[in-house]
């Protein structure tokens, strides 16, 4: 079975600052990954995906995020945090075997000071 | 996209409930989650062709229809108070994974 490790329930950054939310999976066969992101009383947005095609995935609003095997890591990085980027990430894998059955981590509570 | 109704219940101990979902346009796959406050989404089950394709650890009393619209529906037979969550329902093409799943906004249910 899959899982998804996201380390850090919360991280704090200052505006302009480098965010870096991690997440480390585990799964026994060549995952899918994706990073969400959720805004107070709203659904999730899909920020990126890592489909087995480019190691490092370029999504909407800035976001990028590197699948690095040897670590089975896929963190999500910005270079330069704003205050619209505060919320909720949560980080999903997806396997073959499971059919389309997403397993999410606990979420990144991601606060941006000003 | 995917639409939800509604956005806001508020139901009593051993009462039912029933969620909607409209999927995206194209998509023949719904899957429904629950979310408890401060935590991750919980894969409930999923639907392809009017018929459940997988489910996770939920209890029998958690059911579901799909629609030969691609509408669903999501069933709670008596509520406990532990069911207060936010339900999402996402639609996904099938054999194709990675394309993604679109969320709807979800169903704020309250269990009093």
């Amino acid at each position: 079975a899959q899982s998804v490790t996201q380390l850090g329930s919360h991280v704090s950054v200052s505006e302009g600052a480098l965010v870096l939310l991690r997440c480390n999976y585990s799964s026994s066969v060549p995952p899918y990954l994706f990073w969400y992101v959720q805004y107070p009383n709203q659904g999730l947005q899909l920020l990126l995906k890592y489909t087995s095609a480019a190691t490092l995935v370029k999504g909407i609003n800035g976001f990028e995020a590197e699948f690095k095997k040897s670590e089975t890591s896929f963190h999500l990085t910005k270079p330069s945090a704003h205050m619209s980027d505060a919320a909720e990430y949560f980080c999903a894998v997806s396997v073959g075997t499971s059919g389309s059955r997403l397993t999410f981590g606990e979420g990144t509570q991601l606060t941006v000071n000003p | 996209g995917v639409t939800q109704s509604p956005t806001h219940l508020i139901k009593t101990r051993g009462q039912q409930v029933t969620l909607r979902c409209s999927s995206q346009s194209g998509h023949n796959t719904v899957s429904w989650y629950q979310q408890a406050l401060g935590q991750g989404p919980q894969f409930i089950f999923q639907y392809y062709r009017e018929e459940e394709n997988g489910r996770g650890n939920f209890p029998p009393r958690f059911s579901g229809l799909q629609f030969p619209n691609d509408s669903s529906e999501l069933n709670v037979n008596a509520l406990e108070l532990d069911d207060s969550a936010l339900y999402l329902c996402a639609s996904s093409l099938a054999g194709h994974t990675g394309y993604g799943y679109t969320f709807g906004s979800g169903t704020r249910l309250t269990v009093v």
